[in-house]
């Protein structure tokens, strides 16, 4: 089993939809869950922390379930501009002690005019 | 503006050459991470560092080797490209923080191909 996984999509929806990611990951001591945004051929950038309480900005909503170990991402009223690969990112331990980031392999969204 | 910048965009290797790939942030972050990514495969870390002169294995470390002698700098070395090395290698840095919370910043990537 990978230790984050995704569906790849694509997700194909029009504009003004909602659509919703999940993720699910299989190390139930991970702390800290993010939601990053990658554009074709650039480098991913962090959309948003998931905190445990869930969080919101603006139109984005991230949402985690630890009791199922899965975080979620909900995209409100969709744009063009929306359309990209989401990475869902969980930490794991290091053999240092210090941690490092594991990687979904990538939800992609295309938002159709 | 936390910066991140990797020495290459493109890079054209024969088999056997050594490679070298260095990234650069400005940030003063104590951690550097080494990754490549590809189709269906995702992001896969391949080294990390902590510290100067610190490093640690990712998760796919074979053939690849690194070098952080500064804190800004960190260098991916394949000693001997092979095809299958062929990839998008993308650098990041982070704060230190011993629960992992801290966002990561990457530079644009270097596409690596092996002929």
């Amino acid at each position: 089993r990978k230790e984050v996984e995704q569906d790849p999509g694509p997700f194909n929806v029009p504009e003004g939809a909602t659509v919703a990611f999940n993720c699910t990951y299989s190390n139930s001591a991970s702390q800290s869950f993010f939601w990053y945004r990658q554009d074709c051929r650039k480098e991913p950038k962090l959309l948003m922390s998931v905190y445990s309480s869930g969080n919101e900005d603006g139109r984005f909503t991230a949402q985690l379930n630890r009791a199922s170990q899965y975080i979620s991402l909900l995209i409100r009223d969709s744009k063009l501009s929306d359309s990209a690969t989401y990475l869902c990112v969980v930490n794991g331990r290091a053999t240092s002690g210090t941690y490092k980031y594991i990687f979904g392999t990538g939800t992609r969204l295309k938002v159709l005019a | 503006d936390v910066k991140v910048t990797q020495s290459s965009r493109y890079l054209v290797k024969r088999t056997g050459e050594k490679v070298f790939l260095e990234c650069v942030q400005d940030m003063d972050h104590e951690n550097m991470f080494w990754y490549r990514q590809d189709p269906g495969l995702g992001l896969r870390l391949i080294y990390f560092s902590y510290d100067v002169k610190m490093k640690e294995k990712g998760d796919i470390p074979e053939g690849y080797s690194v070098s952080r002698e500064k804190k800004e700098r960190f260098s991916l070395i394949l000693e001997s490209a092979s095809t299958n090395q062929t990839s998008m290698y993308l650098c990041a840095s982070s704060l230190l923080d011993n629960r992992g919370y801290n966002e990561q910043f990457f530079g644009p990537g270097t596409r690596l191909t092996v002929l």
